[in-house]
């Protein structure tokens, strides 16, 4: 088995700051995901990477940035906060199809 | 695009009586999209629950079963018996064309009343 890591569990920022989000996975997967899931709503897709230093923009990569320096690591930056934004971020990881989440970071801004 | 659609936000259902829980689909990146339900438990992260990739074909797991009907497009995950450790939000998903890729529903709450 494994276990996807994503740190910080919550994240407070003010606007137009610059905040980053870490994940890391120890199941040796290839391909890596960042979602965004807002209250009520379905997760959408903002990166994904199918290997180390591989980006690919998902529907709403705008305003983030991604990193995936390794393989066991993903991370992302919201590029300015926008105030009143709240939402879950969720990493995940995929051997091939099936994907593996880890527990999110829940984001506000003030 | 590909999209998935669930029209229940919330389902409340006593202990023991079925389930429905339904989800709708469309592919236009692919004649036979891969179909998934994923759950999650209260205080635990996002799971698969099962999934089907052949059309026609059913799946099931922990007792939830769920029928891939290409000719309507549809993917409803059943229950015949709920239980209360049931509760948890289900959410649908496809991948099209690229794997890599699933397009989720908006997720269906069940409680399940004891």
């Amino acid at each position: 088995g494994g276990i996807i890591t994503q740190t910080p569990k919550f994240l407070i920022g003010q606007e137009g700051q610059k905040l980053t989000l870490k994940c890391q996975q120890n199941f040796n997967h290839d391909t890596m995901y960042w979602y965004r899931q807002d209250s009520g709503k379905g997760l959408r897709l903002i990166y994904y990477s199918i290997t180390e230093n591989d980006l690919q923009k998902g529907d709403l990569s705008e305003g983030y940035d991604a990193s995936r320096e390794k393989k066991s690591s993903f991370s992302l930056t919201v590029t300015s906060a926008q105030k009143n934004e709240m939402a879950v971020f969720l990493c995940a990881s995929s051997p091939r199809g099936e994907q593996y989440f880890g527990p999110g970071t829940r984001l506000t801004v003030l | 695009g590909d999209s998935v659609t669930q029209t229940e936000g919330q389902v409340t259902v006593s202990e023991s009586k079925s389930l429905i829980i339904n989800c709708t689909y469309s592919a236009t990146s692919i004649g036979y999209p891969n179909l998934f339900w994923y759950v999650r438990y209260p205080g635990e992260g996002l799971q698969l629950l099962l999934k089907v990739i052949t059309a026609g074909q059913k799946g099931s797991s922990r007792g939830f079963e769920a029928t891939y009907n290409k000719e309507a497009t549809s993917f409803h995950l059943q229950k015949a018996s709920v239980q209360e450790s049931d509760s948890a939000v289900y959410y649908c998903a496809l991948s099209g064309s690229n794997y890599n890729v699933l397009y989720f529903g908006s997720g269906t709450k069940l409680t399940v009343e004891p």
